[in-house]
């Protein structure tokens, strides 16, 4: 059944690494968004993309990376620049203007 | 500076009685606003959103009013019941091309 799917589930990296978190969607939706959860910050945007091959910037985009090269995939990179990498993160999809986002499980990032 | 404002980071509500969640919002552009519910470890679920054109929708146990000139909407819950218990965001977004933004949450307690 359609949905979206974040893998893995829990992740684990030593500082200094670059990671990349992986989100795919069945629902044929043209825009995918990332997430980030901290306690007591609700959820913060890093990049969103309305469209193939396009993608713009959140509140928080310093240190993160995206590619849409497929309508179904958009995979987040963590990189080494990020100073404060360890969060739950949340990939989510909208079919159209002012329609809700479904939103993926997560995943939980620690680095150490 | 904080656009969607979710002013009460938790909230305590007897079992059967109503739940009250408040959400503020700054910019009077924002013309689609929804409600989400979330789980620990999970992604956000959605509950219920209204257009700026309404000033109320209904679903079930769930509705949303929406005050365009106090910038205000809040989301009852009625009757509120044990697997109400769950962090509530609030969302906004202003057109096609612009991001949904969301508030900090606020976390319910349904107490039996």
């Amino acid at each position: 059944d359609g949905g979206i799917t974040q893998s893995p589930k829990y992740l684990f990296r030593k500082e200094g690494q670059n990671v990349t978190l992986s989100c795919e969607q069945n629902l044929n939706h043209d825009a995918m968004y990332w997430y980030r959860q901290d306690p007591g910050q609700g959820l913060r945007l890093i990049y969103y993309s309305q469209i193939v091959n396009d993608f713009q910037k959140g509140d928080i985009a310093e240190g993160y990376s995206v590619s849409r090269e497929k309508k179904e995939s958009f995979p987040l990179t963590v990189t080494s620049a990020q100073k404060n990498p360890t969060a739950f993160y949340l990939c989510a999809s909208q079919g159209y203007y002012n329609s809700p986002l479904h939103f993926g499980n997560g995943t939980r990032l620690t680095v150490t | 500076d904080q656009q969607v404002k979710q002013n009460s980071p938790s909230l305590s509500v007897q079992e059967g009685r109503i739940s009250i969640l408040n959400c503020d919002y700054t910019n009077s552009m924002f013309d689609y606003f929804l409600w989400y519910k979330k789980y620990p470890a999970e992604g956000p679920t959605f509950l219920i959103s209204i257009s700026s054109i309404k000033d109320k929708n209904e679903d079930g146990r769930f509705t949303v009013f929406l005050n365009k000139s106090a910038k205000h909407l809040s989301l009852h819950i009625v009757p509120s019941q044990p697997g109400d218990s769950a962090v509530y965001f609030c969302a906004a977004s202003m057109n096609r091309d612009d991001k949904i933004i969301f508030g900090k949450g606020t976390r319910l307690h349904i107490l039996p």
